[in-house]
């Protein structure tokens, strides 16, 4: 079975503080792409980063990074000094596929909802 | 270059009426999905296409039947709408990453 946990559903942080979105992932195929995407409050859905499997780089965008950790089956999302445009629902997602790129299994984890207190 | 479109935005239905959303994509995808998703559940997959002529089940297929119209069109039917089909349906195409389309808002009373 495919699964993608985040267990914070909601977290609320005061401005300018660090804050972590934890993602715990499970699957029995060696090739996989984690994804972290953001929803505003309008709703609409952000690609935020993509990750395949065999690529454990950890990677830092701006105030934006993530650790990539397959022994833990972890793809942990942090921002740095946080700020109130940064309140959204972020979800983690897990698809894997057959390599003749035919099934395919998407899995969304349920989002954590981030509150950026000014 | 508009991306992933979706019609329409928002929709009222009555219990066991029909309707079928429509999606478009204009960046040459072979694989299209529709999602629904509701308060704490997340985004759970209802059908994909992984190329125009192909569709397959995802895990909430029930009471949805979809179309794979040509390789742009993906569109999605409920047949005989229900209650539990109210919810904010996402259409999405895949290339590096999955583009998504701005959501419908479907309410069905």
């Amino acid at each position: 079975a495919q699964k993608v946990t985040q267990a914070q559903t909601e977290i609320s942080v005061v401005e300018k503080e660090d804050v972590t979105l934890d993602c715990v992932y499970e699957t029995r195929d060696t090739t996989y792409y984690l994804f972290w995407y953001k929803q505003p409050p309008s709703g609409e859905l952000v690609f935020l980063i993509r990750r395949n499997s065999f690529d454990e780089q950890n990677e830092i965008s701006g105030r934006y990074s993530w650790n990539f950790q397959k022994s833990t089956s972890s793809f942990n999302f942090t921002i740095t000094a946080s700020q109130v445009v940064d309140s959204a629902v972020y979800f983690c997602a897990l698809i894997t596929e057959e390599d003749s790129g035919g099934y395919q299994k998407v899995t969304f984890g349920t989002g954590t909802k981030l509150q950026v207190i000014p | 270059n508009a991306g992933v479109t979706q019609t329409p935005k928002f929709q009222v239905l009555k219990t066991g009426q029909s309707m079928t959303l429509q999606c478009a994509q204009d960046m040459n995808h072979n694989s299209m999905y529709w999602y629904r998703q509701d308060p704490g559940m997340g985004l759970r997959l209802i059908y994909y296409s992984a190329s125009e002529g192909t569709t397959d089940k995802g895990e909430v297929p029930n009471g949805y039947n979809v179309s794979r119209l040509n390789k742009r069109e993906f569109s999605l039917r409920l047949e005989s709408a229900a209650p539990s089909q109210t919810s904010v349906y996402f259409c999405a195409s895949r290339g590096y990453e999955q583009y998504f389309g701005p959501g419908t808002r479907l309410t069905v009373t």
